[in-house]
């Protein structure tokens, strides 16, 4: 089955960088598009960026342009997202998950069908 | 602040029925997709195109759109229904992707 498993919390120091993995297992990692999200404490999901898992085209959040790198390794069907000047309202947690795409009578939809369990990130002084 | 607008919170009588609705300018050109989030969880898609669910989601969750408009429908909503609910899309100006800013229903 579909699994993404991410690594573990990190505790951060205000200017620092994270680097996060999430894993990949149960499909062809290479033709999959992988996206981040985060979700600060009681508040909504906010999207990151994705990677094509395939050729590493990325397109990232105008919010976080210049602040967020998505890699991947392909030989270990790994995503990686890395996040640089940390400050506090970066604390939250941090999730990737697998992207598909329908399409009908020409109107599509794009949805994340699978998520990894979050790696929730501190950051303070 | 989200370019998909949802109300933030809608109560439901236990097994009655209860929309939310998601609006925004990207929903004129994509479906929107549905997620549940409970506490301490990741998101879970219940729905996604124009009204499909995922296996293993129950029918009792369905979707619609009609212009900007994109609608989650629970009916017969049970205790478990109860959580935070997001729509997303991809935004209409390219390849990025928004969220609603959630709706949590409560279940009495």
């Amino acid at each position: 089955q579909v699994q993404l498993v991410q690594s573990g919390a990190e505790m951060k120091t205000l200017g620092a960088s994270v680097k996060i993995s999430c894993k990949a297992s149960g499909f062809t990692f290479p033709s999959s598009t992988m996206h981040w999200m985060r979700q600060a404490p009681g508040q909504s999901l906010e999207w990151l960026g994705w990677i094509n898992a395939g050729n590493g085209n990325t397109k990232y959040s105008p919010n976080f342009q210049g602040r967020v790198t998505i890699t991947r390794d392909t030989s270990a069907s790994t995503a990686y997202m890395e996040l640089r000047s940390l400050e506090s309202k970066d604390t939250a947690v941090y999730f990737c998950a697998r992207a598909s795409s329908q399409c009908k009578s020409g109107t599509c939809s794009y949805f994340f069908d699978s998520w990894g369990q979050g790696t929730l990130v501190t950051v303070s002084s | 602040s989200s370019e998909l607008t949802q109300d933030p919170a809608v109560s439901v009588a236990l097994g009655q029925t209860v929309r939310i609705t998601c609006q925004g300018d990207s929903l004129t050109i994509y479906y929107a997709s549905w997620y549940q989030q409970k506490p301490g969880q990741a998101p879970l898609l219940i729905i996604y195109g124009e009204n499909n669910r995922p296996s293993g989601i129950p029918d009792r969750f369905s979707g619609s759109s009609s212009g900007n408009t994109a609608s989650l429908t629970i009916t017969g909503a049970q205790a478990e229904d109860e959580a935070d609910y997001y729509c997303n899309s991809r935004h209409s100006s390219g390849g990025h992707y928004v969220f609603g800013a959630g709706t949590t229903v409560t279940v009495l």
